[in-house]
């Protein structure tokens, strides 16, 4: 069974500045597909951004980036020039290529300080 | 498109009662998933439909949980009774082919 580890419950960060948010996996599977999840107070669950483990190349989203280390297993997200928007839950999440099953992290908090 | 619809967005119910959770997905997405979120669990997939058609109900606690998708456009999600420790946030999702999943706003269900 795949598994996803967030190992930072929480984060905070000056408005502005960058912040990286980790991410690890544990699949047998060589094709899948990554994804990080944004929820903010208003609970609605927001993509912002995947990444097919066939590409070589990190998905870019305007200011969010992600580092995807397929030997290593390990997808982080980074967030640039950090906004009081930002302020939310983020969740790492894997699916297998073929499978509908999103397999989610634990989430980290990410609060943005004025 | 107005993204996937759920109803209620908030439920309080007494233990014991019936309590229904609906979900319109978004025109054109081919699957459609039930999540339940709680601080303990985080998210838990209960069940999803492929084409109307229940693919994988592994993760649905209980007998007393029961989902139904009689068409494309409308899905339901029922427990009975229900019981305080059902009290979650409860998510559905919808997807088109091999494309990420978008999410309705969740129905917060409190049972006292």
């Amino acid at each position: 069974a795949q598994t996803v580890t967030q190992s930072q419950p929480e984060m905070s960060v000056q408005e502005a500045e960058t912040v990286t948010l980790s991410c690890t996996y544990d699949t047998s599977e060589n094709n899948y597909y990554l994804f990080w999840y944004k929820q903010p107070p208003s609970r609605q669950m927001i993509l912002v951004i995947r990444q097919e483990a066939y590409k070589q190349q990190n998905a870019t989203e305007n200011r969010f980036s992600v580092n995807f280390q397929k030997a290593a297993k390990s997808f982080s997200l980074k967030i640039s020039d950090s906004q009081l928007g930002d302020t939310a839950m983020y969740f790492c999440a894997f699916m297998n290529f073929g499978n509908e099953k999103l397999t989610f992290g634990t989430g980290t908090r990410l609060t943005i300080i004025p | 498109d107005a993204g996937v619809i759920q109803s209620p967005r908030h439920e309080v119910t007494e233990m014991g009662q019936e309590v229904t959770l609906r979900c319109k997905p978004i025109s054109g997405h081919n699957s459609l998933f039930w999540y339940r979120q709680t601080m303990m669990r985080g998210l838990e997939l209960l069940i999803y439909f492929n084409n109307n058609v229940p693919i994988d109900d592994s993760g649905m606690p209980e007998d007393r949980f029961s989902a139904k998708m009689p068409n494309a456009s409308f899905s339901t999600l029922k427990i009975q009774p229900s019981e305080p420790r059902d009290s979650a946030v409860y998510f559905c999702a919808s997807r088109r082919l091999a494309n990420e999943q978008f999410f309705g706003p969740g129905t917060r269900l409190t049972v006292l």
